[in-house]
């Protein structure tokens, strides 16, 4: 089966600039999660969609990430405006829905974000 | 909320020696526990899990421990190889469905031929 799929791959910007991040998760997934991931840290959940709805966004900058899940498939994470800080790589992730049996979370490559 | 630590940041090893990496957890809540591997440019995929009612599992040559009085859980790779070489995650989850992962920073392993 087809894996997560993510893009752009890479993507440099300069601060205060705005960047869209794109994924399309495995087919049948109902859950998909977005991480941060900074060089040498553990992936940071930023927000989990359940379908098309928020589940958790708890540790998401809302001030300026933002999130969508239309139609409970793909999913765009942007970020506006960016800072220095947000560079890092960001997972797109998905699984089978809560309740499943099924645990286990599948990720993409993930797009490396550079922000100067 | 929910922290987990692990160590140590970085291993080597011989070819064909074992490696053990540790975890330790905050919340007692927590039932889930996946240890995840990534390879360089790659996202983390899953390696083995285990959940709260078992204390240990084993896949070929990976097995993890959990000792949930201690809160941690310990992951042991044996004959290791050139292409075990990664870095390892170990995971938390306090949700009852297994999602909501709390990660810890890592473990760069270098298996050395």
């Amino acid at each position: 089966e087809a894996g997560v799929a993510q893009s752009p791959r890479y993507k440099i910007i300069e601060k205060r600039q705005s960047v869209a991040f794109w994924c399309n998760p495995i087919s049948g997934h109902a859950t998909l999660y977005w991480y941060q991931q900074i060089l040498g840290q553990g992936p940071k959940l930023l927000i989990q969609f359940q379908n098309n709805g928020v589940v958790d966004d708890s540790q998401l900058p809302k001030d300026r990430f933002s999130a969508e899940r239309l139609k409970g498939v793909d999913s765009t994470l942007k970020i506006q405006p960016a800072k220095l800080e947000d560079s890092a790589v960001y997972l797109c992730a998905s699984s089978l829905t809560s309740g499943s049996g099924s645990y286990e979370q599948y990720f993409g490559p993930g797009t490396r974000l550079t922000v100067t | 909320g929910e922290n987990v630590e692990q160590h140590p940041s970085t291993l080597s090893v011989q070819e064909g020696d074992s490696a053990v990496i540790k975890c330790t957890y905050s919340d007692s809540a927590s039932n889930y526990f996946p240890w995840y591997k990534q390879e360089l440019g790659k996202g983390p995929q899953l390696i083995i899990d285990i959940r709260s009612n078992v204390g240990e599992k084993k896949d070929q040559r990976i097995a993890v421990t959990l000792n949930k009085t201690a809160k941690h859980f310990s992951l042991h790779i044996t004959e290791t190889q050139p292409e075990d070489s990664a870095v390892y995650f170990c995971a938390a989850s306090p949700d009852n469905y297994g999602q909501n992962f709390v990660f810890g920073p890592g473990t760069r392993l270098s298996v050395l031929p």
